[in-house]
């Protein structure tokens, strides 16, 4: 079965540009999206079709797909980004997410 | 405003039943294709299961671990889409979130509830 794997974690400091990374063989076949999730909330779309935000998604969100590496980067990193964040992959035969990137703004 | 409300989730034994529901408004729902997600407690997201619109054939797909135990089901009438939980598992424990694309791109899940929490414990 297709699989996508994230770091764990990343840290960053306030106002420095963060890089979370969702890796798979073929990714970039895959449509990519991405979901913020703050504790106890419901997942929030920040990107979808790879690289394109949602309406009152920050434009310092930003996302790329290509090779085997989808990469979300968050410019400016703000206190409020902390979160977790989980890629999902997708085509006609498959959707399945990542294992979450825990943000830690510090 | 677009609102999923997800209800049914309690405490059952391994081996027993559930029936969640998801009651919709706000958008079109016989043309949307509802999901299932779901999220162990202290763990990320895997998917459940979807079913498609009438229009689209109806049809239902599952991840392989509930394929055969879980079904979904739609009531166009009520807004209101449902997963039938049976044979179930420990490792079932999760809060069950409904989740649906909006707009004509549907690789995503624009739209989700606060989900409901699932116990499966002896």
């Amino acid at each position: 079965s297709y699989e996508v794997t994230q770091p764990p974690s990343v840290s960053v400091s306030p106002g420095q540009t963060a890089n979370i990374t969702c890796s798979g063989e073929k990714l970039a076949t895959k449509y990519i999206s991405w979901y913020q999730q703050k504790p106890g909330q419901s997942p929030v779309l920040v990107i979808y079709r790879d690289d394109q935000r949602p309406s009152g998604i920050p434009e310092r969100l930003s996302a790329s797909n290509s090779g085997h590496t989808a990469t979300l980067t968050i410019s400016g990193t703000q206190p409020v980004d902390e979160a977790d964040y989980y890629c999902q992959a997708w085509d006609a035969s498959l959707q399945v997410f990542g294992g979450g990137t825990k943000l830690t703004v510090l | 405003d677009v609102q999923l409300l997800e209800s049914g989730g309690g405490s059952v034994e391994p081996g027993g039943s559930l029936r969640l529901s998801c009651e919709a408004s706000g958008f079109p729902f016989s043309e949307a294709w509802m999901s299932w997600v779901r999220q162990a407690p202290g763990k990320g997201l895997e998917w459940v299961g979807r079913i498609k619109s009438k229009t689209d054939g109806g049809t239902t797909e599952y991840a392989a671990p509930v394929q055969g135990r879980f079904t979904v089901s739609r009531d166009d009438s009520k807004n209101t889409v449902f997963l039938q939980m049976d044979r179930l598992k420990t490792e079932d424990t999760a809060v069950y979130y409904c989740a649906t694309p909006l707009g004509p791109w549907l690789w995503k899940f624009d739209s989700w509830g606060p989900g409901t929490l699932v116990t499966v414990s002896s």
